[in-house]
């Protein structure tokens, strides 16, 4: 089992839907997680970071469930430019650098 | 500079030479990643450093992979005797602090190919 598993999708939903992804993980003592934006050969780039309270930034929510280890992404009214590929990251360190995990990216097709 | 660089940006070698990749990260960042991606994958962690410290190395494939970063800035990736199954995109990344919670910077990657 990988350490860090998404669904891969794709996920073709018409704009101004809602949609969300799931990311989880194994190991209990991740303590870090982001959720990155990759687009069609490009760099990842951050998109949110994953607090224990949860993260929301506009049309974009993050949630944090330590109990069932998953990280959740929500996107509401999405739009055509929110197509891209979607990576989740754990750090299992907090305080210090440490190995990062990616999982595999959700892909995520938005049709007008 | 602004952002982290990579060089070269495309390498095509042929089995069995050696190919030594590139990293600039962002001026006074602390740590530095490299990692593999494949298509449609995502990063595969391959090792990272703190200044010039290598605290983990152990996503690297093989003996023949090896990274340095000997003043504490750029760092270099050497693949020696090269697979065809090297055959990769190259990502390094930096992060401002020692912090395992700050956001990573990625470069534009370095495109191997080994015929």
């Amino acid at each position: 089992r990988k350490e860090v598993e998404q669904d891969p999708g794709p996920f073709n939903v018409p704009e101004g839907a809602t949609v969300a992804f799931n990311c989880t993980y194994s190991n209990s003592a991740s303590q870090s997680f982001f959720w990155y934006r990759q687009d069609c050969r490009k760099e990842p780039k951050l998109l949110m970071s994953v607090y224990s309270s949860g993260n929301e930034d506009g049309r974009f929510t993050a949630q944090l469930n330590k109990a069932s280890q998953y990280v959740s992404l929500l996107i509401r009214d999405s739009q055509p430019s929110d197509s891209a590929t979607y990576l989740c990251a754990v750090n299992r360190e907090y305080s210090s650098a440490s190995k990062i995990i990616f999982g595999s990216g959700t892909r995520l097709s938005i049709r007008p | 500079g602004a952002g982290v660089s990579q060089s070269p940006r495309y390498k095509v070698t042929k089995r069995g030479q050696d190919v030594t990749l590139r990293c600039d990260p962002i001026s006074s960042h602390a740590t530095l990643y490299w990692y593999q991606q494949a298509l449609g994958q995502g990063p595969e962690f391959l090792t990272y450093f703190n200044y010039e410290a290598q605290p983990d190395k152990s996503g690297l494939p093989s003996d023949r992979f090896s990274a340095e970063r000997p003043e504490g800035s750029i760092s270099t990736l050497t693949i020696q005797r090269t697979e065809q199954r090297d055959s990769a995109m190259y990502r390094c990344a930096s992060s401002r602090g020692l912090a395992g919670d700050e956001t990573q910077y990625f470069g534009p990657g370095t495109r191997l190919l080994v015929l």
